[in-house]
């Protein structure tokens, strides 16, 4: 494969659920983002990575919890979300801090 | 605070030319980019801008004006297949990546 992978596509959780996201990267970038991108609005970034250390958090509630065991990986967990965490969920990767190349995202939907 | 500032929709006619403003007020400014995302579909990287000027890619071109904040991406011979939206995207002072709305453009026959 090549680019930036996510899975799964699509995912239904209740506000109990415990599920995880899942991106990999093909590029040998250095640099992993998650984003929340919620229609109409600017895509709100959630947290960064680079060479498998946290850089960014920005704020984001503790029921999202990020895990990137190598610089090709990286995981968004998620716990007993909100219905307003309904949102496309999308990984990108870049060399340092350049261009970035997403995955096709994860619509996610709590209820 | 940091801001960037696009329309939220235009439309145009297939076949013509249409401009897409961005503004900025950022701490600091390493680059511009510009990206397209279609409905349901991640965004795609179309320029990049450091410099003031324009930038020619193909029907695509990019302009910077760092002085005034301000910035366009220009589409010609627009096709049905343009109808996106356009992300206009700063790299603050501390290398952080700070998005706009995005301007939903909608080409019409």
């Amino acid at each position: 494969e090549t680019g930036v992978t996510q899975t799964p596509r699509h995912l239904v959780m209740g506000m109990t659920n415990k599920k995880s996201l899942k991106c990999e990267q093909h590029l040998g970038h250095n640099a992993m983002y998650w984003y929340k991108q919620s229609a109409k609005k600017p895509l709100e970034l959630m947290f960064v990575y680079n060479f498998k250390e946290q850089t960014e958090n920005n704020s984001v509630p503790s029921r999202f919890s990020p895990e990137c065991p190598n610089s090709s990986h990286l995981f968004l967990h998620l716990h007993t979300l909100q219905p307003e965490d309904s949102a496309l969920y999308l990984c990108a990767s870049s060399q340092d801090h350049y261009e970035q190349y997403f995955g096709p995202g994860t619509r996610l939907t709590v209820t | 605070g940091q801001n960037i500032d696009q329309p939220t929709e235009m439309t145009a006619t297939e076949g013509a030319i249409v401009q897409i403003n961005c503004t900025y007020q950022t701490s600091g400014f390493n680059g511009l980019f510009w990206y397209q995302q279609h409905a349901g579909e991640a965004p795609t990287f179309l320029s990049y801008n450091v410099l003031d000027g324009l930038e020619e890619k193909g029907r695509f071109s990019s302009f910077l004006s760092r002085s005034k904040g301000y910035s366009y991406l220009l589409l010609k011979e627009l096709q049905m297949k343009d109808s996106a939206s356009y992300l206009c995207a700063v790299i603050d002072s501390n290398y952080q990546l700070i998005w706009g709305a995005g301007t939903k453009l909608i080409i019409k026959p």
